[in-house]
C-alpha cells in the first residue's frame, strides 16, 4: 500500500489549460513537499507546506495542504509547455532517522 | 555552491565489473542519501548518511556498498550488479531537519549489460 497516493497518474492537456493533481494519504503528516523532475534530471524542490489548510503560491502553480494534513493539491494555471514533467509528493518519516519519501507522481504533458 | 554534482552522469557496466559512482555536495548539509529510480517509478530510498555514519539501509543487496569518506562526499560502490539494477541513481543531502527540502543531484544512469 502506497502511503502517498497520487492523482492522476497522467494527465495530457493543451497550452493554456488549469489544472490540479492531488497527493492523498490516510496517515497525517507534519509536513509535505511537492517537487518536479524533468527527464534525466533529479527532482526540484517546488514547495514545503506544514501548516493545515496552508496556500502557498509559486507564480502560476498553488499549493494547497488540507485542514486535516493529510492531503496536498497543486493547481497550475495557464498551462505552459514548460509546466511538463512529472510531479511528485513526498513526506518525511523518522524510522531511527529521517528519511522522504515519494508518491508514485503525476506525469503531467501540456502540449503546444 | 548550491548543487549536488554527481559523476559519471552516464555508465555501462559488465556484471562481472566493479565500479563507483561519486556525490559532491558543498552545502554544509549533514545529511546525504542515495536513491534508485526505475524507468516511470518515483525515486525509491536506499542508503541514508547522517553525520557521515550509515543510518538506515533498506534492504538493499551487499552488490551496492555505500561510503561516506567525509561531510561533504558519498560514493556508491558496486560489484556483480545483475541488468535489473540498470536504473537512475540520483544522489542528494539536506540539512537534516523535517521541514527541509532535499537537493538533488541530476543522476547517474547505469546500464548493466
Amino acid at each position: 500500500t502506497q502511503l502517498l497516493e497520487q492523482s492522476p497518474q497522467f494527465l495530457s492537456i493543451q497550452e493554456g489549460e488549469n489544472l490540479t493533481v492531488y497527493c492523498n494519504s490516510s496517515s497525517v503528516f507534519s509536513s509535505l513537499q511537492w517537487y518536479r523532475q524533468e527527464p534525466g534530471e533529479g527532482p526540484v524542490l517546488l514547495v514545503t507546506v506544514v501548516t493545515g489548510g496552508e496556500v502557498k503560491k509559486l507564480k502560476r502553480l498553488t499549493f494547497q495542504f488540507g485542514d486535516a494534513r493529510k492531503d496536498s493539491s497543486l493547481h497550475i494555471t495557464a498551462a505552459q509547455t514548460g509546466d511538463t514533467g512529472l510531479y511528485l509528493c513526498a513526506t518525511h518519516l523518522i524510522q531511527g532517522a529521517q528519511k522522504l519519501v515519494f508518491g508514485q507522481g503525476t506525469r503531467l504533458t501540456i502540449n503546444p | 555552491d548550491t548543487e549536488v554534482t554527481q559523476t559519471p552522469k552516464h555508465l555501462v557496466m559488465g556484471m562481472t565489473n566493479k565500479k563507483s559512482l561519486k556525490c559532491e555536495q558543498h552545502m554544509g548539509h549533514r545529511a546525504m542519501y542515495w536513491y534508485k529510480q526505475k524507468a516511470k517509478k518515483p525515486p525509491e530510498l536506499m542508503f541514508v548518511y547522517s553525520y557521515e555514519k550509515l543510518s538506515i539501509n533498506e534492504s538493499v543487496p551487499s552488490r551496492f556498498s555505500p561510503e561516506c569518506p567525509n561531510s561533504s562526499l558519498l560514493n556508491l560502490h558496486l560489484h556483480a550488479l545483475q541488468p535489473e539494477d540498470s536504473a537512475l541513481y540520483l544522489c542528494a543531502s539536506s540539512q537534516g531537519s523535517l521541514n527541509y527540502g532535499y537537493t538533488f543531484g541530476s543522476g547517474t544512469r547505469l546500464t548493466v549489460v
